[in-house]
């Protein structure tokens, strides 16, 4: 079985451009979640989707961070426009049920100039 | 303000020996609490994960403890390997489902 793929491994882009990031979660699992590791710091909580659906997203910094999960199976987050700030490390997760192991994927490095 | 803490930042230990991290956290109310290895480059891997009313758990030479009074969890490992050397994050999550992340304790075993 596929684990959590995530879409790029590295992206190196200009402050102000546009960024977008691909998560695929494990088939089956309802429950996804993003969350981003900025220099120096602890991981932190960006959002959670129960299939389609928006259920919590209180992590996200600002408006300038949008996620989606159209249909229920893989989920985007685009930056637009990104700041120098926005660099670190973004990880998807996905598990079956709330409660249970979250799998994560490999993350995907974000560099901002 | 939901915090976890975790000790020490990092450490060393030569291969064979055993070790025990800590956490103190301070979510409330509390869901459940998940050990995580995380090993350079990649994504955190799940070793445990204890609900309120489990005080112990195990995965093969990782256990972790949780006490939900005193809001500490540990995880010991038994007979360190070469390959238990990463990073071991603990992750508190509430009933508002957020999880908050500690900083990680940083293991390097060596032979």
């Amino acid at each position: 079985e596929a684990g959590v793929t995530q879409f790029p491994s590295h992206s190196v882009i200009e402050k102000g451009q546009t960024v977008t990031l691909r998560c695929d979660p494990i088939s089956g699992h309802d429950n996804l979640y993003w969350y981003r590791r900025v220099m120096g710091k602890e991981i932190k909580f960006l959002l959670h989707f129960v299939k389609e659906s928006k259920q919590d997203e209180s992590g996200m910094p600002n408006n300038r961070f949008l996620a989606e999960r159209t249909g229920g199976t893989y989920s985007t987050l685009k930056v637009q426009p990104a700041e120098l700030e926005d660099s670190g490390v973004y990880f998807c997760a996905s598990s079956q049920n709330y409660e249970e192991t979250q799998y994560f994927g490999p993350g995907t490095r974000l560099l901002v100039l | 303000k939901n915090q976890v803490e975790q000790s020490p930042q990092s450490l060393i230990i030569l291969e064979g020996k055993n070790c025990t991290l800590q956490c103190n956290y301070t979510v409330s109310p509390f869901s459940n609490l998940r050990w995580y290895k995380q090993d350079t480059g990649r994504g955190p891997v799940s070793l445990t994960i204890m609900t309120f009313s489990e005080n112990t758990k195990s995965n093969g030479r990782y256990t972790a403890t949780l006490d939900a009074d005193t809001k500490q969890s540990s995880l010991h490992i038994t007979a360190s390997q070469l390959s238990d050397s990463a990073s071991y994050i603990c992750v508190v999550s509430g009933l508002v489902r957020k999880s908050t992340f500690g900083d990680g304790t940083t293991l390097t075993v060596k032979p």
